[in-house]
């Protein structure tokens, strides 16, 4: 398996454009998570779904984030408008729901809003 | 709320060196308990696990044990390299999926 795929890698955008991240997890995973990290904050956990459905999104820091898992192969994580502090590396990760379960990280969308 | 929180960096230590990164856990009920590790520009990944009270999870020479009773799990390694120089994440998962992370602690090893 390839693991879980995110893009893009790198997206800078102006402040006040639509950006939106994408997520593939790993094929038979049934829960998918949304961090986004800081210097400042850490990691810190936006919104995770399970088979498909959000079960917390209390992590989502505004109306301007929004999030979706139309089917079990891909999420997206849209910032709109985007504003200079949105600026973090953003990671998405999958688990098939256990406990112990271990969750396989993306390589990370590094966002740089200007 | 649950939460992890674990010693602030950056741990500096020459090569061979043995090294301790402290994490504590306040939680409901009895999580999972984990170490991840992100190297520089990737995610992160699992280190090593415990899943009950007692439990020794180890990886790669790094080990951690379960403590309930002083709400504990300590990573450590009696002898670092230089290729162990990361940022290392303690969390915590309980019933659910929910993974809550602590703020990670960068380890930096000199030859």
């Amino acid at each position: 398996d390839a693991g879980v795929i995110q893009s893009p890698r790198h997206e800078v955008t102006e402040m006040g454009q639509e950006v939106t991240l994408r997520c593939k997890p790993i094929s038979g995973h049934n829960s998918l998570f949304w961090y986004r990290q800081t210097m400042m904050r850490g990691l810190e956990l936006l919104i995770y779904f399970n088979n498909n459905v959000p079960i917390d999104d209390s992590g989502m820091p505004e109306d301007r984030f929004s999030a979706k898992m139309p089917n079990a192969s891909f999420s997206t994580l849209k910032i709109q408008p985007s504003e200079p502090r949105d600026s973090a590396v953003y990671f998405c990760a999958s688990t098939y729901r256990g406990r112990g379960a271990e969750a396989f990280f993306g390589q990370g969308t590094r966002l740089t809003v200007v | 709320g649950d939460s992890v929180t674990q010693m602030e960096g950056p741990v500096t230590l020459s090569e061979e060196a043995f090294l301790t990164i402290n994490c504590t856990y306040t939680a409901t009920g009895y999580p999972s308990l984990f170490w991840y590790v992100q190297y520089p520009g990737e995610g992160l990944q699992l280190l090593l696990k415990a899943t009950k009270a007692d439990d020794k999870g180890s990886n790669k020479g790094f080990e951690a044990t379960y403590r309930k009773e002083t709400t504990s799990f300590h990573l450590e390694k009696g002898s670092v390299q230089v290729s162990d120089s990361a940022v290392y994440f303690c969390a915590q998962g309980g019933n659910t999926d929910k993974l809550i992370f602590g703020t990670g602690t960068r380890l930096q090893v000199f030859p």
